[in-house]
């Protein structure tokens, strides 16, 4: 099944701070976050394996909370270079495909 | 520089007739990946392929065949292409790992007419 992610879209002003959630109803081997801008290919942000873990990646973090089947991607101190659509995509065994959620369009305004 | 190209980049086609889509990678990964993305679908998975002539379905794999017969190089055709199937196709390569995600090529717009 195909993961849950919230909101669908959210509008920011730089400097504001956001978080993007991704929710599966089955158990899951690791995370992924993608960002897409417009026009271009998904890029690759992190992964986060079960565990527990939360990463960095500037000012980008992400966790994962095993017992819940739940990722959140934390972007604080919003860039105009931020904006985007981001995409979480879940493998539930480390040996299948990622399968994505519909996507979070993150607009950032100055 | 990503090692990964898909061609074409966009192509007009018309209904009924047979597409093939090229995805080469230089990276010499075992994995690689069709998805299509549609508005409010994101991305869902056509075909993949864990090696060469090991390939699988997708969830949304009707109408879509795959051959790998080289490490670099995956095709995706479609058999007789209808409106349905216009989209933007990507493809993807990964490592096996735990660390690694995928690389995403820049996609090919896809329009049936």
């Amino acid at each position: 099944q195909q993961p849950v992610q919230s909101p669908q879209a959210v509008i920011l002003r730089e400097g504001e701070d956001a978080v993007i959630n991704c929710s599966s109803s089955k158990a899951l081997y690791s995370v992924h976050w993608y960002r897409q801008k417009h026009g271009e290919a998904p890029v690759f942000l992190m992964i986060l394996l079960k565990g527990g873990e939360q990463k960095g990646h500037e000012k980008i973090s992400a966790s994962f909370n095993e017992k819940k089947q739940q990722s959140s991607l934390y972007l604080t101190a919003s860039q105009l270079s931020y904006s985007g659509t981001y995409f979480c995509g879940t493998d539930v065994s480390g040996n299948t495909p990622l399968v994505f959620g519909k996507g979070t369009r993150l607009s950032v305004i100055a | 520089d990503a090692g990964i190209t898909q061609s074409p980049r966009h192509k007009v086609t018309e209904t009924g007739t047979p597409v093939t889509l090229r995805c080469h990678q230089t990276e010499n990964h075992r994995y690689m990946y069709w998805y299509r993305q549609d508005p409010g679908h994101g991305l869902r998975l056509i075909h993949y392929s864990y090696g060469v002539k090991d390939t699988d379905k997708g969830e949304v794999s009707d109408g879509y065949s795959v051959s790998r017969s080289k490490t670099e190089d995956f095709l995706l055709t479609l058999e007789s292409a209808t409106s349905s199937q216009t989209s933007v196709y990507f493809c993807a390569i990964s490592r096996r790992g735990e660390t690694y995600g995928y690389t995403f090529g820049s996609g090919t717009r896809l329009t049936v007419v």
